[in-house]
């Protein structure tokens, strides 16, 4: 089993609509969540940090549970600009650093 | 200017040849790291440096050397490249001083090809 694991998709979404991403990890003892934002062949950007307390930026929602050990990450009004590879990453520091990535989801807005 | 840049952009070598990535930084951050993306497969870190004189192996470090010249500079080095390193190398940066989590910044990245 990965130890993060997104649905690869793709989703595909007209404009305007509100799409959802999950991503599971499996180690209990991962203490920091982000979802980057990667377009083709480019480097992978923070989109945002994910906090327990969930957090919002404009039209983007990003949830943590840690109880079932997974995050989410959630889009309204999708614009044509949201195209592109949504990345989970994990972080341990606790018994030695890791950093992992999951596969990636990708994402295709349709006019 | 970028605050994370890599050179070269891309590269094509051949098998056995010694290969260096270089990565340097503006933004003052004592963590960098190097990591190889191949299709359909999420980042994976190859090596970790939290300051000068720290070096650390991540998940496959097996084929690759880096140096950390100074704390703007990390390179990684292909000591003899082979066909399955064939990949985009992305360098990253971040800092723990800073308020909140240890976020990453990327540079650009290099296309690797080995024949």
């Amino acid at each position: 089993r990965k130890e993060v694991e997104q649905d690869p998709g793709p989703f595909n979404v007209p404009e305007g609509a509100t799409v959802a991403f999950n991503c599971t990890y499996s180690n209990s003892a991962s203490q920091s969540f982000f979802w980057y934002r990667q377009d083709c062949r480019k480097e992978p950007k923070l989109l945002m940090s994910v906090y327990s307390s969930g957090n919002e930026d404009g039209r983007f929602t990003a949830q943590l549970n840690r109880a079932s050990q997974y995050i989410s990450l959630l889009i309204r009004d999708s614009k044509l600009s949201d195209s592109a590879t949504y990345l989970c990453v994990v972080n341990m520091e606790t018994g030695g650093f890791k950093t992992i990535f999951g596969a990636g989801t990708r994402l295709f807005v349709k006019a | 200017d970028a605050d994370v840049t890599q050179t070269p952009r891309n590269r094509i070598t051949k098998t056995g040849k010694r290969i260096m990535l270089e990565c340097s930084q503006t933004k003052g951050h004592d963590r960098m790291y190097w990591y190889r993306q191949d299709p359909g497969l999420g980042l994976r870190l190859i090596y970790y440096s939290f300051d000068v004189k720290d070096i650390n192996k991540g998940e496959i470090s097996d084929g690759y050397s880096v140096s950390r010249q100074a704390q703007a500079k990390f390179s990684l080095s292909l000591e003899s490249a082979i066909p399955n390193q064939t990949a985009l190398y992305f360098c990253a940066t971040s800092d723990l001083a800073g308020v909140g989590p240890d976020t990453q910044y990327f540079g650009p990245g290099t296309r690797l090809t080995v024949l």
